[in-house]
């Protein structure tokens, strides 16, 4: 089962651009994870998020997370072409053994 | 530091023939999962193991698939019979340590097509 959802689905912006993807998960986590995958490659990891921490910063990546609403949201700022790609985020539910559970997925397209 | 080694990368079978797949992970990582991707859609947790003994197993659909880690490195990760909804791309990761923290690195995966 699928413990996140990402929203949108699908997002298509210009090189440039910021672009932001919103997770929501059922159960209450450990952490936060945020991944990529590039189109027929495996996942990459992005960033994590412990669930007592609100906002993260890595690069030209934000991160924020607000466990009262079990939900984070993945910032690019300034995309490139080479940010096109499928993000997902993925959770350890408290009380697992390092279970990590993805979403659904966002697939990002940054045009010229 | 070499990746996650999945091998093959591609696999087409006929429908009630099988399937194996086999990866290696980083040397010294002591937790490997095996995920199931069906196109489209986000990795679904087939089996996670702790060294060679197996966390968490609840999704994996015993009655076809089997998995095995030998001597807590390399892995195997079995279908028999495959049926059409098999179709999807087995992707092997491991993380060093055994608590939740920590990222996972995933190999390339291996393709499976069920004709």
């Amino acid at each position: 089962s699928q413990q996140g959802e990402e929203d949108p689905q699908a997002l298509s912006i210009q090189e440039g651009e910021n672009a932001t993807m919103n997770c929501s998960y059922k159960t209450s986590i450990n952490n936060l994870q945020w991944y990529r995958q590039n189109s027929g490659r495996g996942l990459v990891h992005l960033i994590l998020i412990r669930s007592n921490e609100r906002e993260k910063h890595s690069g030209r990546l934000r991160v924020t997370l607000d466990t009262s609403k079990k939900s984070s949201s993945l910032l690019i700022t300034a995309s490139r072409a080479a940010d096109t790609a499928s993000y997902f985020c993925a959770t350890t539910p408290t009380g697992t053994a390092s279970k990590l559970t993805f979403g659904t997925g966002t697939r990002l397209q940054v045009t010229l | 530091e070499a990746g996650v080694a999945q091998s093959p990368r591609y696999k087409i079978i006929e429908k009630r023939q099988s399937v194996a797949f086999w990866c290696n992970p980083i040397s010294g990582h002591a937790t490997l999962y095996w995920y199931q991707q069906i196109l489209g859609q986000g990795p679904k947790l087939l089996i996670q193991f702790q060294n060679n003994g197996v966390v968490d197993d609840s999704q994996l659909p015993k009655d076809r698939f089997s998995a095995e880690r030998l001597k807590g490195v390399d892995s195997t990760l079995k279908i028999q019979p495959a049926k059409l909804e098999d179709s999807a791309v087995y992707l092997c990761a491991s993380r060093f340590g055994t608590s939740y923290t920590g990222e996972l690195f995933f190999g390339e995966g291996s393709r499976l097509t069920v004709l």
